[in-house]
């Protein structure tokens, strides 16, 4: 099955840096989402960009389908930005729906 | 109002007991999903349903059941409940559309499980 590795797994930053977080996936895709992980567990979707670029206040990314992987920008990073994103992908040949997610990435900000 | 809501959030049972953990969802999707999360891990799917009458295996269904009662509820049952079901439980779902559609899936705020 398609493999979807993300990079790096734990990151920890002083409040207003940047940072950018890497998805690597082993076959074609026709879905993407990046979700974040707030401590209290819920997923909240961040973006669905299966390709191209997308931004949305602080945060942004980008799929290069054809490189097979995408990147999650987050700028001037704030407490609030704590906790694990996820970058989940459906596989290119499928419209099952089937989500496999990564391990995710934990990022701690700290004040 | 919440568009995917999951009931209960929380729940501590035993083991051996049947439990059911219910997903409504009022964003007129036809496709549900049910995940399980265990600590420090990824999602990973454990049934998905297209529509009422379709019900389908995912990656780790084993010890489970669904039941999809109507377009707008997707339930999950442990039929006899062991320690290593204890985890995170997250109901989804998503629009339907050709391959490369926008199929955007949307996650309820979970239940969290444990099987004592």
């Amino acid at each position: 099955g398609i493999q979807v590795e993300q990079s790096p797994p734990d990151l920890i930053l002083q409040e207003g840096a940047n940072s950018t977080l890497r998805c690597n996936f082993s076959d074609s895709v026709n879905n993407l989402q990046w979700f974040h992980q707030n401590p209290w567990g819920q997923l909240i979707n961040l973006f669905y960009i299966p390709s191209g670029t997308k931004q949305n206040g602080r945060l942004s990314a980008t799929t290069v389908a054809t490189e097979r992987y995408s990147l999650l920008y987050i700028s001037s990073s704030q407490t609030t930005d704590s906790g694990v994103y996820f970058c989940a992908v459906e596989r290119g040949s499928s419209n099952t729906g089937k989500l496999i997610f990564g391990q995710g990435t934990t990022l701690q900000v700290k004040p | 109002d919440a568009d995917v809501t999951q009931t209960p959030r929380n729940r501590i049972t035993k083991t051996g007991k049947r439990i059911m953990l219910e997903c409504s969802q009022t964003k007129g999707h036809d496709r549900m999903y049910w995940y399980r999360q265990d600590p420090g891990l990824g999602l990973r799917l454990i049934y998905y349903s297209f529509d009422v009458k379709d019900i389908n295996k995912g990656e780790i269904s084993d010890g489970y059941s669904v039941s999809r009662q109507a377009q707008a509820k997707f339930s999950l049952s442990l039929e006899s409940a062991i320690p290593n079901q204890t985890a995170l439980y997250f109901c989804a779902t998503s629009d339907f559309g050709p391959v490369g559609s926008y199929n955007e899936q949307f996650f309820g705020p979970g239940t969290r499980l444990t099987v004592l």
